[in-house]
């Protein structure tokens, strides 16, 4: 039982270039998520999606896009990395019951990115 | 709009203490809670869940977390810490329905002394 994986583990950009990272879960989840954890400010929502072909924008979507064209996927993009985009980014899946947000999320293991 | 308030960045305890780790949620219309625990260089996990069935939830691991409507509080206690429980924990909370969304705290470190 995959979960959900991201890829890819580690990256290094350099200010300027662009990357997209994949998630990918296969528990047929109709809810995705895309956070970034930086020290000391928790986790914080860049985008989100409800379902395939729909994305909506978190607490801090500036600077990245984001794409669900299946179901099981969900990609973030950043067009021109930055360094304030060093972070690690978390992509996570939930299933709401009864249209309730009162499932957990299930969380991959990250992504850790630096722009230099 | 709700949130989430983790009182202290950093606990230490001792090996067998009691550990008590504070969560204070603001939330217009009763909440869902959850507390997750995150591993060295890994993804968070579940640890326990409130979804209204009872105000003392009991989650993995030996921990447990009460419900407080009064105090606005879910913080999380263990009666003995193990070295095993050195990680960061966080609070998250979910109005439920129509957002979508599960807003987190800032996350407390959890020191294991020996």
């Amino acid at each position: 039982n995959a979960g959900v994986t991201q890829t890819p583990k580690f990256r290094v950009l350099k200010t300027g270039q662009s990357m997209t990272l994949l998630c990918a879960q296969d528990m047929n989840h109709e809810y995705m998520y895309w956070y970034r954890q930086d020290p000391g400010m928790g986790l914080r929502l860049i985008h989100y999606s409800v379902g395939e072909g729909t994305t909506a924008k978190g607490e801090v979507p500036d600077g990245y896009n984001v794409s669900r064209l299946k179901k099981q996927n969900f990609l973030l993009g950043l067009e021109s990395a930055a360094p304030s985009q060093t972070s690690v980014y978390f992509c996570a899946s939930s299933y709401p019951q009864g249209g309730r947000h009162n499932s957990p999320l299930h969380f991959g293991n990250g992504t850790r990115l630096t722009v230099t | 709009a709700q949130s989430v308030t983790q009182l202290g960045s950093h606990v230490s305890v001792s090996e067998g203490a009691l550990v008590l780790l504070r969560c204070n949620y603001s939330s217009s219309v009763p909440p869902y809670l959850f507390w997750y625990v995150q591993y060295p260089n890994q993804g968070l996990q579940l640890l326990l869940k409130y979804t209204s069935a009872a105000t003392l939830v009991k989650g993995i691991n030996g921990f447990e977390a009460e419900f407080k409507k009064s105090e606005t509080s879910f913080h999380l206690t263990k009666p003995s810490a193990h070295m095993r429980d050195a990680a960061e924990y966080f609070c998250a909370v979910s109005e439920g329905s129509g957002t979508y969304k599960y807003i987190f705290g800032t996350g407390t470190r959890l020191k294991v002394l020996a």
